[in-house]
């Protein structure tokens, strides 16, 4: 069983929709999770983080979190063709010194 | 501010060739580091990671090896390099643990083993 379980995709929303990106995990001993967004290419950019359960805004993204349900979610509002990435997943697992990613989900926002 | 040197961006090299590719960090004091790999269309997976000079964990047991010889400083080596080892190399860095912050990524070295 994968640690960190993400739908590859790509999902494809219109520009200006809700993209709604998902996330569910294993360890129910985890405190600590991060959305990351990876543009084809480059490096991996954290975007979020949430440590308790409920929602936490920053700008045009939600991320919420479930922790009975083992559940983690990243909201898009307006989603824009720049929004267009690999949205990765991130758990701490065994501790803080590491995380485990997702393999991550692609978002396609159609103009 | 904290910033995150990582070279070379794209490196091609024979089957059983060595490898040393360098990641550095400006701006902060001992901080963890950590070495991913991202093989085409897969997830990241963790190379090794280190708390601190010369403290270095490995996580998959492989033809690679890390060294820190310096507190910003960490290094990824081979001896003779496999096919199996093209993939995206990153070096990351984090304060008081990832699992705490996040990582900051450097910008990646693209491997590809001919």
């Amino acid at each position: 069983q994968k640690e960190v379980e993400q739908n590859s995709g790509p999902l494809s929303v219109p520009e200006g929709a809700i993209a709604s990106l998902n996330c569910t995990y294993s360890d129910r001993g985890s405190q600590s999770f991060f959305w990351y967004r990876q543009y084809s290419g480059k490096s991996p950019e954290l975007i979020m983080s949430i440590y308790s359960n409920g929602d936490k805004e920053d700008g045009r993204f939600t991320a919420q979190l479930n922790k009975a349900s083992q559940y983690v979610s990243l909201l898009i509002r307006d989603s824009q063709p720049s929004d267009s990435a690999t949205y990765l997943c991130a758990v701490n697992s065994g501790g803080y010194q590491k995380v485990t990613f997702g393999t991550g989900t692609k978002l396609q926002v159609i103009p | 501010s904290q910033t995150i040197h990582q070279w070379p961006a794209t490196l091609v090299q024979p089957v059983g060739s060595p490898l040393s590719l360098e990641c550095t960090v400006e701006g902060t004091s001992n901080p963890n580091l950590y070495w991913y790999r991202q093989a085409a269309g897969r997830g990241l997976q963790l190379l090794f990671y280190s708390v601190g000079i010369g403290q270095i964990s490995s996580e998959v047991p492989q033809n690679l090896s890390a060294s820190r010889p310096q507190d910003r400083q960490f290094i990824l080596s081979s001896k003779k390099l496999l096919l199996s080892d093209s993939g995206f190399y990153l070096c990351a860095w984090s304060v008081g643990g990832a699992g705490r912050r996040g990582y900051t990524f450097g910008s990646g070295t693209r491997l590809t083993v001919v």
